[in-house]
């Protein structure tokens, strides 16, 4: 499986954005970029998804680089309740028998008040 | 809907005793994943189901682990007998996977269940 290398932890200051990297070289043309976050004592949660394009959610956005090597996620404004571990994962598309989540170490992202 | 239940939340038991852990799937979900978290070894996919039929165990550490779709909308994992470093947070997911659908597949996970092997 395609490998993802993060950060492992950030700062951010309350209310302002917050730019998470995520480095995917070894992606291939079918695999989807995820992001998903783990809240403190809580399973991990669902934030975006990508192939190609940019995406945004009422979440975050994410911005997919042009040769798909890297991604960014991107908080507009963060608060105290987005401080959580973010983890970027690749999955293969369709064919079913390739269809796992496998999570890295992920980056601790803190808020600062 | 109540989202991916899991029970118990907490578990506290000896070593060599069986736990039996159990997941509710979001109605209408198909397909379930099981995952353990520890600090050392971060989320671990043990075993998935796709319409109640396991896809891939790769995952499950050893016999002592079993999992099981009995309906399609409650799955089971067993450990027996249990050991100390069986303690982790046990997580289950589900997803809605459409047959033919070449889209990402998005897992909503539940609360997870403690365990602790003495």
């Amino acid at each position: 499986d395609a490998k993802t290398t993060q950060p492992n932890s950030m700062e951010s200051n309350e209310e302002e954005p917050v730019h998470l990297p995520c480095n995917h070289s070894t992606i291939s043309g079918t695999d989807y970029i995820h992001w998903y976050r783990q809240l403190p004592s809580q399973g991990p949660e669902y934030v975006i998804h990508g192939l190609t394009s940019n995406v945004n959610n009422r979440m975050a956005s994410l911005a997919i680089a042009e040769d798909r090597k890297s991604s960014t996620l991107i908080l507009h404004r963060a608060t105290l309740r987005d401080a959580a571990v973010y983890y970027c994962i690749l999955t293969l598309i369709s064919n079913f028998g390739n269809e796992k989540l496998t999570f890295g170490t992920g980056t601790r992202l803190t808020i600062i008040p | 809907d109540a989202g991916v239940i899991q029970s118990p939340r907490h578990e506290v038991t000896e070593m060599g005793q069986e736990v039996t852990l159990r997941c509710k799937l979001i109605s209408g979900h198909n397909s379930l994943f099981w995952y353990r978290q520890t600090m050392m070894r971060g989320l671990e996919l043990l075993i998935y189901f796709n319409n109640n039929v396991p896809i891939d165990d790769s995952g499950m550490p050893e016999d002592r682990f079993s999992a099981k779709m009995p309906n399609a909308s409650f799955s089971t994992l067993k450990i027996q007998p249990s050991e100390p470093r069986d303690s982790a947070v046990y997580f289950c997911a589900s997803s809605l996977k459409l047959s033919g659908f070449s889209g990402a597949n998005v897992l909503t996970f539940g609360a997870g269940s403690r365990l602790t092997v003495l």
